[in-house]
């Protein structure tokens, strides 16, 4: 399996409050995918990289920021979080064949 | 951008039947990925197919990428094939895309 990890693997945060969650792979991979899942939606795309500190925004990239300054590291800010950020997050890293995922945090927003 | 249709949206099985899924898409894609999404969250790379035709086990994968559509073949389902299976394609600069998925129950 790829070497990608996330932390935190839970959270709970108030209304309000920066979060930042982070995304750490081994596979000096080139493009890194932040995702949110929530039901009836599937996976929905963030916000990705295609390099170091070159990123491009998802479909779903209100309220989201994002950097990277190292290939093996890709961060998630929530500036300001909200309760309709409250989801299961994932990152995915992928030369230019597949993609391979780590395994998901969960975000509550109270 | 693309576009990522799949069906069924559900499907419910009995244990040794045969099921088809497809995934269909708007546009000419890089890459296509099947992965499974098991009852505890992990997604599991299943196949990568940008064309042709692949086999893993009892599951097999076709995409016909001039007609802008893959399809996931499991044979004698097991209870542990349930789960949600998504379709992924990748475009312009890497972008992957998801379809909704296909939720699947296999019932003994």
């Amino acid at each position: 399996d790829a070497g990608i990890t996330q932390s935190p693997r839970h959270k709970v945060t108030e209304t309000g409050t920066p979060v930042t969650l982070r995304c750490h792979q081994t596979e000096n991979h080139r493009y890194m995918y932040w995702y949110r899942q929530d039901p009836g939606h599937g996976l929905r795309l963030i916000h990705y990289s295609y390099g170091v500190k070159d990123t491009d925004k998802g479909e779903v990239s209100d309220g989201y920021s994002v950097s990277r300054s190292k290939t093996e590291d890709f961060l998630l800010t929530l500036e300001s979080a909200t309760s309709s950020q409250t989801s299961v997050y994932f990152c995915a890293s992928g030369a230019n064949t597949e993609a391979f995922f780590g395994q998901g945090t969960r975000l509550t927003v109270v | 951008g693309i576009q990522v249709e799949q069906s069924p949206p559900d499907l419910i099985l009995q244990e040794g039947a045969n099921s088809t899924l497809r995934c269909n898409f708007s546009d000419s894609v890089n890459n296509l990925q099947w992965f499974h999404q098991n009852p505890w969250g992990q997604l599991i790379n299943l196949f990568y197919i940008p064309s042709g035709t692949k086999q893993n086990g009892r599951l097999s994968a076709t995409t016909v990428a001039t007609e802008r559509y893959s399809l996931l073949y499991i044979s004698s389902s097991q209870t542990t094939d349930s789960g949600v299976y998504f379709c992924a394609v990748t475009g312009g600069y890497q972008k992957v895309t998801f379809g909704t998925g296909t939720k699947l129950q296999v019932i003994p």
